[in-house]
């Protein structure tokens, strides 16, 4: 069983340009969610997104950060005109359709290491 | 908002020692309760969960209690291993199976021979 795929697992990009990380979570799970991890620092919460639906972003920066997650394909977080502050670990995560149940388990992906120059 | 703060590392210890990683944690009524691991280079795994007081969650020689009255939940292993070598992420979900996970700042524990 394939667990969370995050594809880069490195990206290099220059200010001013795009990045996009991609994110398959595991098969069956309906739930993605994206945390940034900050050099020296602990995961923090990003977005919560379903299928087509963005249920939680109170995590994201206002501005050139985007998150989707279709009925089709990967998971995408998005940066336009990438900053150096923007260098960080993105993990993404994902779980199974949630019920009412408590302590319901995140999977975590092996992250994206995004380099801004 | 929701906060978890765990101790400050490195913690390193030799091999077979005892290990204690505190955790404290603020927020409203009974939250769900993680740590979760990450090894170098890849992502985090959970450990052990706790999801209402005194519970213990346990896994892999590790275990930890939910502690309401201390707003606790530390992270013990009676005789660690150089595998074990690891960052540890305290973290939580709100109360009611909320989604969000807020975690602390992570500990990193080294083992040596």
């Amino acid at each position: 069983n394939a667990g969370v795929m995050q594809n880069p697992r490195h990206l290099v990009r220059r200010r001013g340009q795009e990045a996009r990380l991609r994110c398959s979570p595991v098969k069956g799970h309906s739930h993605v969610y994206w945390y940034r991890q900050l050099p020296e620092e602990g995961l923090k919460f990003m977005v919560y997104l379903q299928k087509e639906n963005i249920i939680d972003e109170s995590g994201m920066p206002k501005e050139r950060f985007s998150a989707e997650f279709p009925k089709e394909g990967p998971s995408i977080l998005r940066i336009q005109q990438v900053v150096r502050g923007d260098s960080a670990a993105y993990f993404c995560a994902s779980s199974p359709p949630m019920r009412g149940v408590v302590g319901n388990e995140q999977f975590f992906g092996p992250g994206t290491r995004l380099t801004v120059l | 908002g929701d906060s978890v703060t765990q101790m400050e590392g490195p913690v390193t210890l030799s091999e077979e020692a005892f290990l204690t990683i505190n955790c404290t944690y603020t927020a409203t009524g009974y939250p769900s309760l993680f740590w979760y691991v990450q090894y170098p280079g890849e992502g985090l795994q959970l450990l052990l969960k706790a999801t209402k007081a005194d519970d213990k969650g346990s896994n892999k020689g590790f275990e930890a209690t939910y502690r309401k009255e201390t707003t606790s939940f530390h992270l013990e292993k009676g005789s660690v291993q150089v595998s074990d070598s690891a960052v540890y992420f305290c973290a939580l979900t709100p109360t009611g199976g909320g989604n969000k996970l807020t975690f602390g700042t992570g500990t990193q524990l080294k083992v040596e021979l």
